[in-house]
């Protein structure tokens, strides 16, 4: 089956401007997690959406936000870019029923800011 | 907050030696995964061990989940070059949230 996608690949934005990053989940799966991942901080939790909730919120002001599809497909919008939102973000799809089930990660969008 | 250390940072073998990278916390996981995460790719789920004390084995790859559930290992035995990459430990602590550590970078050299 058709594993995690997100588009774009690569991103280059201008500090003020804001973005939209796409993923589309494994078919099925109801769960999508957001990550940030930089060299100085490794993955850190943006937020989790479960069929159409917002059902977690990782430690990120206010500027990232996200929404879930009834298609289960996940946006996450960063406003007001700084220079240090530069990173790539990921995403995960799971089936969402349980904590402890393992994620398939999308091969993340790579976001530079100048 | 619920770290998670890993050890060591960094690791170089030649290749047919073994190898452990240990995934130390203070706090008790539902869970342990371990992921593998190549360069410009998203990490890729290994295995997930949930019972304390649990021994899984993949191939060449051992995982080991500590009797508290607060520490697990990886052992690879005889490494390849294709086991070359960001090795990470990630604790679940609730919906979709991972808590990741830092990572072992391995490099495995013919």
């Amino acid at each position: 089956k058709a594993g995690v996608t997100q588009t774009p690949r690569y991103l280059i934005k201008t500090r003020g401007q804001q973005v939209t990053l796409s993923c589309s989940p494994i078919s099925g799966h109801r769960s999508v997690s957001w990550y940030q991942q930089t060299p100085g901080q490794g993955l850190q939790f943006l937020f989790e959406y479960f069929s159409e909730t917002q059902r977690n919120k990782g430690n990120f002001p206010g500027r990232f936000s996200g929404r879930q599809f009834s298609n289960s497909r996940s946006e996450m919008n960063v406003s007001t870019l700084e220079l240090g939102d530069s990173a790539l973000y990921l995403c995960a799809s799971s089936s969402g029923r349980a904590t402890n089930y393992g994620y398939t990660f999308g091969s993340g969008t790579r976001l530079t800011v100048v | 907050t619920q770290l998670l250390e890993q050890s060591p940072q960094f690791l170089s073998i030649q290749e047919g030696e073994n190898l452990t990278v240990y995934c130390n916390s203070s706090s008790v996981f539902s869970s342990l995964q371990w992921y593998r995460q190549e360069p410009g790719e998203g990490p890729v789920l290994l295995v997930t061990v949930v019972t304390g004390g649990e021994v899984k084995k993949l191939k060449r790859l051992t995982f080991q989940f500590g009797d508290a559930r607060k520490d697990s290992s990886l052992h690879i035995t005889a490494a390849q070059p294709g086991d070359t990459g960001l090795y990470l430990c990630a604790g679940a602590i609730s919906w979709g949230k991972l808590q990741f550590g830092a990572g072992t970078q391995v490099v495995v050299t013919p």
